[in-house]
């Protein structure tokens, strides 16, 4: 079983529309969740952390978190061409050094 | 959001060849700080972990001889690419975990990366 796992893509959304991208993650210790935005050929970029259950906004970015089902998601409202990315899910791992874990990414294509 | 720089952003070189990444947190301190190699369309693959005035802890597979990581202050990390071959030919990217009590609240942000390509 994968560590963390991601909706399958490609994901493709007309602009101006919601994209939900889903997570879900084996490791109960996790305690922060990030979610990166990469743009190919780039490293990722932090878009969005959440530590706590329920949901966190922040501009067009909702990050949400349900430890007990292990699962945290990201809706991108209002979406734009330039929102065309992998995003990439990331909880910590429990232990002193806290890595975090990457699911493979969600491909997704914002079509104008 | 923090910085945190790497250099060089692309090299080139002969097999047999060693070569030294820098990577360096510009605004904010970091304990510890992360390898990652990325291969084309694959996942960021976590290489070794570097703490500040420690040895560096390395994934499983990876070969601590021919990865050598320093971490010589709360801003640096340097990765040694020894002796390298085509096959070490990837997109190597770090990151820094920011501690704390910064006002980045130990979020993990990534460098620009490092392509490296031997022939």
């Amino acid at each position: 079983q994968k560590e963390v796992e991601q909706n399958s893509g490609p994901l493709s959304v007309p602009e101006g529309a919601i994209a939900s991208l889903n997570c879900t993650y084996s490791d109960r210790g996790s305690q922060s969740f990030f979610w990166y935005r990469q743009y190919s050929g780039k490293s990722p970029e932090l878009i969005m952390f959440i530590y706590s259950n329920g949901d966190k906004e922040d501009g067009r970015f909702t990050a949400q978190l349900n430890k007990a089902s292990q699962y945290v998601s990201l809706l991108i409202r209002d979406s734009q061409p330039s929102d065309s990315a992998t995003y990439l899910c990331a909880p910590d791992q429990s232990g002193s050094a806290r890595q975090l874990t990457f699911g493979s990414g969600t491909q997704l294509t914002v079509l104008p | 959001g923090a910085v945190v720089s790497q250099h060089p952003s692309r090299v080139i070189c002969k097999s047999g060849t060693s070569v030294k990444i820098e990577c360096r947190s510009l605004d904010f301190q970091a304990t510890t700080m992360f390898w990652y190699r990325q291969f084309p369309k694959q996942s960021l693959m976590l290489m070794a972990t570097s703490n500040e005035g420690s040895k560096a802890t390395y994934e499983q597979g990876v070969e601590k001889d021919k990865f050598l990581i320093n971490h010589a202050s709360l801003t640096l990390s340097t990765l040694t690419v020894t002796s390298a071959h085509p096959e070490d030919s990837s997109f190597y990217i770090c990151s820094a975990r920011a501690l704390r009590t910064t006002k980045y609240q130990e979020t993990q942000y990534f460098g620009p990366g490092t392509r490296l390509l031997v022939l």
